[in-house]
């Protein structure tokens, strides 16, 4: 188990600019998801996968924002056009699964820092 | 109202005290409960779950869970000056969607 993966650690880019980020998960782990965090807020449900599917999507999220998970391994989010309020922590988290009424917990992977200016 | 809700604190103890964290939310249908720690510029790390009501001990932490009140809480005993993190309580239904508070300030005071 070596943890949940994120790439790049730090991404500084320009408005109007386009940035994508890797998210390596725990192997076994079948789901995926994707967050984003401000100062001071908690993290908000951007995207989730089972597997190579991605089930939901939320309903805050720009059509700037897509997300990916070819094979159901690694999963990229990419925003286009970036603009100043997309500065945030993105962060990725993998979970196992469980059955019909509990879910296991998520493990978070380091974030992606993402400052647009 | 948003799903989950904590006081933001910030929240003083000193060392060696008990710190209590607490959470309530929405949705009578949430089924699985989980406190995180998150230090300033870190993510999120899983400290305990809960899925039944009751307390659920794990050293020094303990979770607690009052379906009937939607409330979920979590006891820090002698607290460490390590302990000074945001705490995050997250909420999950069987729709496998995760909510989270906006976290709880804890700063242990040696």
């Amino acid at each position: 188990d070596t943890g949940v993966s994120q790439n790049p650690r730090h991404k500084i880019t320009k408005r109007g600019q386009n940035v994508t980020f890797r998210c390596d998960p725990i192997s076994e782990h079948n789901r995926l998801y994707w967050y984003r965090q401000t100062l001071g807020q908690g993290p908000e449900f951007l995207t989730y996968f089972q597997n190579e599917a991605q089930l939901e999507k939320s309903r805050l999220l720009s059509d700037r924002f897509s997300a990916e998970r070819p094979k159901g391994s690694f999963s990229t989010l990419e925003i286009q056009r970036t603009e100043q309020g997309d500065s945030a922590m993105y962060l990725c988290a993998s979970s196992l699964g469980v059955g019909a009424h509990y879910n296991s917990p998520l493990h978070f992977g380091n974030g992606t820092r993402l400052t647009v200016t | 109202q948003k799903e989950v809700e904590q006081n933001s604190g910030p929240l003083s103890v000193p060392e060696g005290a008990i710190a209590s964290l607490n959470c309530t939310y929405s949705d009578r249908g949430s089924q699985s409960f989980f406190w995180y720690r998150q230090y300033s510029g870190k993510s999120p790390e899983l400290i305990m779950f809960i899925y039944s009501n009751g307390d659920k001990e794990d050293g020094r932490f303990t979770a607690q869970l009052n379906k009937a009140s939607q409330y979920v809480s979590l006891l820090i005993r002698d607290s460490q000056p390590s302990d000074s993190a945001t705490y995050l309580c997250a909420v999950s239904n069987t729709g496998n969607q995760f909510y989270f508070g906006t976290g709880t300030s804890l700063t242990v005071i040696p």
